[in-house]
């Protein structure tokens, strides 16, 4: 099946400071990729769909320019937290399609605000 | 607006049938999924189901769709110890598109 990476894994960073969070597809072509966020023993919620080579389109509560997402090539987008707080501390999943395929999901990243 | 619900968790004994249910809101939904999470784990697609289909079976796994009560249930024969993570049902519109995830049921599996 289509493989979907991420990168890192786990990452701890200070509060102030900015995070960037990789999602590769390394067996497909992603024409779009979402960014989910996910809390402790909750469910996934999306935070954006970006399409390769345009602006994401943020959910509804979602700081955009504190969540930036590039999508600039059809296999990498990245997810940059911006001047982190405690608060962001979350697990970060991102997912993959071509075209109408299916979503498929990468590992997630753990990300720790100190 | 678009709701899922699960129950939050369920124990069953190694060797039984594990159940597990999910209730939606929007009739218009075309694609129902179930996803299973390992700790620390992206989402596994474990199978899906098409809004006009009924029942779909596919080794241990077996998905009912009782669409009049917008009700789905996930059934997972001889239940091993691997079978252990949190179940996600998931909904969306159209295939890869915008996706509405329940809870997620935690299923404990003792030997």
């Amino acid at each position: 099946g289509a493989v979907v990476s991420q990168h890192p894994s786990w990452v701890i960073c200070k509060s102030g400071t900015s995070v960037k969070i990789e999602c590769r597809s390394l067996d497909f072509q992603a024409t779009t990729m979402f960014w989910y966020r996910q809390f402790p023993k909750q469910s996934l919620m999306l935070m954006a769909t970006s399409n390769e080579g345009s602006k994401a389109t943020y959910e509804q509560g979602v700081e955009k320019d504190k969540f930036l997402i590039n999508h600039a090539s059809l296999t990498l987008s990245t997810l940059t937290v911006t001047s982190a707080h405690p608060e962001d501390s979350s697990f970060y999943i991102c997912s993959a399609r071509y075209r109408d395929s299916q979503q498929y999901f990468g590992p997630g990243t753990r990300l720790t605000v100190t | 607006g678009e709701d899922v619900e699960q129950s939050l968790f369920l124990s069953v004994r190694e060797g039984d049938s594990s159940v597990i249910n999910c209730t939606y809101t929007d009739s218009s939904s075309t694609y129902l999924y179930w996803y299973k999470q390992e700790p620390g784990a992206g989402l596994q697609l474990l199978t899906y189901i098409f809004s006009n289909m009924d029942m779909k079976q596919d080794q241990r796994l077996t998905v009912l769709l009782n669409k009049k009560d917008k009700h789905l249930s996930l059934r997972i024969a001889d239940t091993q110890t691997g079978d252990s993570a949190i179940y996600f049902c998931a909904e969306s519109l159209n295939q890869g598109g915008k996706l509405i995830f329940g809870q997620g049921t935690e299923l404990s599996v003792k030997p």
